[in-house]
C-alpha cells in the first residue's frame, strides 16, 4: 500500500509569495491533517480535514489555509510568505471515524525555503 | 492547552545498551500515546503506541504508560547505531480528534 504522497518536496520562494502544497494519504484514510516544524518550535499542528471539512485549527495567522477534496486529497496554500514560514511542512493521513486512537502516519514532507 | 514534555537531550547511550526515553503530559483524560522516531531530515515514523497502563514491547522497543503519575517511556534494548534519531512522544489534542499535540523530541545518540 502506497504511503502518504506529498509534493513538491523542495520549495524555494521570495517574500509576499504565495505557494500550494499537495497531499495524497494512504488509500482508505479519509482524515488529512498538516503539521509545520521547525526547530525552535518542533510540530505544530496546522488542520485537520475529513470529508473535505475542516475540523480543528491550529494557532497560525488566516495566511494559512487548506482544504480537502472528495479523493480526501489535500493542499494547502500560504499567502504572503514570510521569511519565519520556512519549514518542513507535513502531511499525515488516519483511517478516520473509529479510529481516534489510531496514529497518524507522515508523508516525506515539503521543505519550503522562503528568501 | 495540553502539554506534551520531553528532555531535549541530547542522550548519549554506548551500542548494546538500553536506551531510555521518558515524556510527560499535562492532561489526565489522555487516552493513547504515540511514539515517533525522525531521522534527520526525514519525516516522524510510528514505532509504538500504547493505550493501557502498563508494558508494551514490540522487538526492541518497549512502551509503558502510566496514566497515575502521567508518564509515558520507550526503551530500546541493545542500542544500534541506527536507532540515533530523534525519538517524538504524542498524544491526542483533544478527545475524539486526530489531532496531536507533539514533544519537542529527544535527540539520542548511539555511539558505537
Amino acid at each position: 500500500k502506497a504511503g502518504v504522497t506529498q509534493t513538491p518536496r523542495y520549495l524555494i520562494k521570495t517574500r509576499g509569495q504565495q505557494v500550494t502544497l499537495s497531499c495524497s494519504p494512504i488509500s482508505g484514510h479519509r482524515s488529512v491533517s498538516w503539521y509545520q516544524q521547525t526547530p525552535g518550535q518542533g510540530l505544530q499542528f496546522l488542520f485537520e480535514y475529513f470529508s473535505e471539512t475542516q475540523r480543528n485549527k491550529g494557532n497560525f495567522p488566516g495566511r494559512f489555509s487548506g482544504r480537502q477534496f472528495s479523493n480526501s486529497r489535500s493542499e494547502m496554500n500560504v499567502s504572503t510568505l514570510e521569511l519565519g514560514d520556512s519549514a518542513l511542512y507535513l502531511c499525515a493521513s488516519n483511517v478516520g471515524p473509529g479510529g481516534v486512537n489510531s496514529p497518524l502516519h507522515f508523508g516525506n514532507g515539503t521543505r519550503l525555503t522562503v528568501t | 492547552q495540553k502539554e506534551v514534555e520531553q528532555n531535549s537531550g541530547p542522550l548519549s547511550v554506548p551500542e548494546g545498551a538500553i536506551a531510555s526515553l521518558n515524556c510527560t503530559y499535562s492532561d489526565r483524560g489522555s487516552q493513547s500515546f504515540f511514539w515517533y522516531r525522525q531521522y534527520s531530515g526525514k519525516s516522524p515514523e510510528l514505532i509504538m503506541s500504547i493505550y493501557s497502563n502498563g508494558d508494551k514491547e514490540d522487538g526492541r522497543f518497549t512502551a509503558q504508560l502510566n496514566k497515575a503519575s502521567q508518564y509515558v517511556s520507550l526503551l530500546i534494548r541493545d542500542s544500534q547505531p541506527s536507532d540515533s534519531a530523534t525519538y517524538l512522544c504524542a498524544a491526542p489534542s483533544r478527545a475524539g480528534s486526530y489531532q496531536l499535540t507533539f514533544g519537542k523530541g529527544t535527540k539520542l545518540s548511539v555511539i558505537p
